[in-house]
């Protein structure tokens, strides 16, 4: 089956405490991003990839970092997280350009509380 | 950078009425315009998208316009059902070196009432 895993779905840690939000994806995407989502800002994109070792910055980009080393996998990696980056976390993937489609499909969210 | 206003934030219709849902966009480099829809505890779901190259798109109860000139599209639902209930967000998106940057409105809450 088709589809955009994240892990973990929930997560409850403390300020400071690194962690990492593992992001897959099975159909060859080239595209992946990450978003956060909070109420009534909609969702905010944090980076971007369009292949393996080839990412920017998206609209909030602090205290984030992200890696590209395989065209699966996304992580999304918070080094010392503080309780603003509390939220509701999805990751994102598509065909890209060279997959002659735009349409972006979405992973079932992590919801991150940091105490 | 590009910035993406949404109207309204909540709409409620009757079951069976219409829905519009208004963005306006700034950056005039916009060229991949998707709705989503997102119901409670869900992942947002594509439910259609537009291309800057065209002015109407539509899918059976589903359809966007775009007006380039003046950088709005809309999301128009006719035949409103109780399962349209959910939150809408916009988008307006371009693609640079790095990848595709998508920029959200802050989301329309839809109601359809029975």
């Amino acid at each position: 089956e088709a589809q955009v895993t994240q892990n973990p779905r929930y997560l409850i840690t403390v300020t400071g405490k690194k962690l990492t939000v593992t992001c897959s994806q099975n159909m060859n995407h080239e595209y992946m991003s990450w978003y956060r989502q909070d109420p009534g800002l909609g969702l905010r994109q944090i980076y971007y990839s369009m292949n393996v070792e080839v990412t920017d910055k998206g609209d909030v980009p602090e205290g984030y970092k992200v890696s590209r080393k395989e065209k699966r996998n996304f992580p999304l990696i918070l080094e010392s997280p503080s309780p603003n980056q509390t939220s509701l976390y999805f990751c994102a993937s598509s065909p890209g350009l060279a997959g002659g489609t735009d349409t972006q499909y979405f992973g079932p969210g992590t919801r991150l509380t940091v105490l | 950078g590009e910035n993406v206003e949404q109207h309204p934030s909540t709409l409620s219709v009757q079951e069976g009425d219409s829905a519009v849902i208004k963005c306006t966009y700034s950056d005039s480099a916009s060229n991949y315009f998707p709705w989503y829809k997102q119901e409670l505890g869900k992942r947002p779901q594509l439910i259609i998208d537009i291309r800057s190259n065209v002015g109407e798109k539509k899918d059976q109860r589903i359809a966007v316009t775009l007006n380039k000139t003046a950088k709005h599209f809309s999301l128009h639902i006719t035949e409103t059902q109780p399962e349209d209930s959910a939150v809408y967000f916009c988008a307006a998106s371009n693609w640079d070196n790095y990848g595709q940057n998508f920029v959200f409105g802050p989301g329309t809450r839809l109601s359809v009432l029975p």
